[in-house]
């Protein structure tokens, strides 16, 4: 299984709304992430999980609150959002961080009303 | 910090053509990644360089890392409309993948 799931695909939220994505892999790999992409724009690092715990939180707003429930597990608690933060949310996967070949989820297109 | 350059950002090309992307790193790299985007997915991973001055084919894509370690080129030789999509260079910084900003490749036929 070389796959990364996440879920739901779409999702529209009020700005009081309190939701969250969800990400799983089930490759054994150590290291998961979350990135943000805009339209015509590259993945944006949010934040590392590595052996569970978070390594690197790219000075993201704490609207966004990551969780690692356990190493195949990788959740976005999303809070009082803004309308510019409609975009698509990636999590990925790798066997360590940073150095090797990282696997994409489909991402969650995130709509902010 | 460490930043990756991609150009050119968008390129059109009839099909048939070839075609090439270029990248560049504002630092050394351990290795680089290539990745691709369809329009409406999500990143997929194409390949990893890891030797200075390593050259690796797929079928029409060739990828380049340069001697210094800090550029890198993919070539598509005769471009098929199903090449189409936007073409990321990734560089680690040890704790992530940072992308370059991607090259948007469209074919007509």
């Amino acid at each position: 299984d070389t796959e990364v799931t996440q879920t739901p695909k779409h999702l529209v939220m009020g700005m009081t709304n309190k939701k969250s994505l969800k990400c799983e892999q089930h490759m054994g790999h150590r290291a998961m992430y979350w990135y943000k992409q805009k339209a015509k724009k590259p993945p944006e690092l949010m934040f590392v999980y590595s052996y569970e715990k978070l390594s690197i939180n790219e000075s993201v707003p704490s609207r966004f609150s990551p969780e690692c429930p356990n190493s195949s597990l990788l959740n976005l608690h999303l809070h009082a959002l803004q309308p510019e933060d409609s975009a698509l949310y990636l999590c990925a996967s790798s066997q360590e961080k940073g150095f090797t070949e990282a696997f994409f989820g489909q991402g969650t297109r995130l709509t902010v009303v | 910090g460490q930043q990756v350059m991609q150009i050119p950002q968008y390129q059109h090309v009839q099909e048939g053509e070839d075609f090439t992307t270029y990248c560049n790193s504002s630092t050394t790299l351990s290795n680089i990644q290539w990745y691709k985007q369809r329009p409406g997915g999500h990143p997929v991973f194409l390949i990893q360089l890891v030797k200075s001055g390593e050259v690796k084919k797929q079928k029409r894509l060739t990828f380049q890392f340069g001697e210094a370690k800090k550029n890198s080129s993919l070539h598509i030789t005769a471009t098929q409309t199903t090449d189409v999509g936007t073409y990321f260079c990734a560089g680690p910084t040890g704790t992530a993948l940072i992308f370059g900003k991607g090259t948007t490749l469209s074919v007509s036929s």
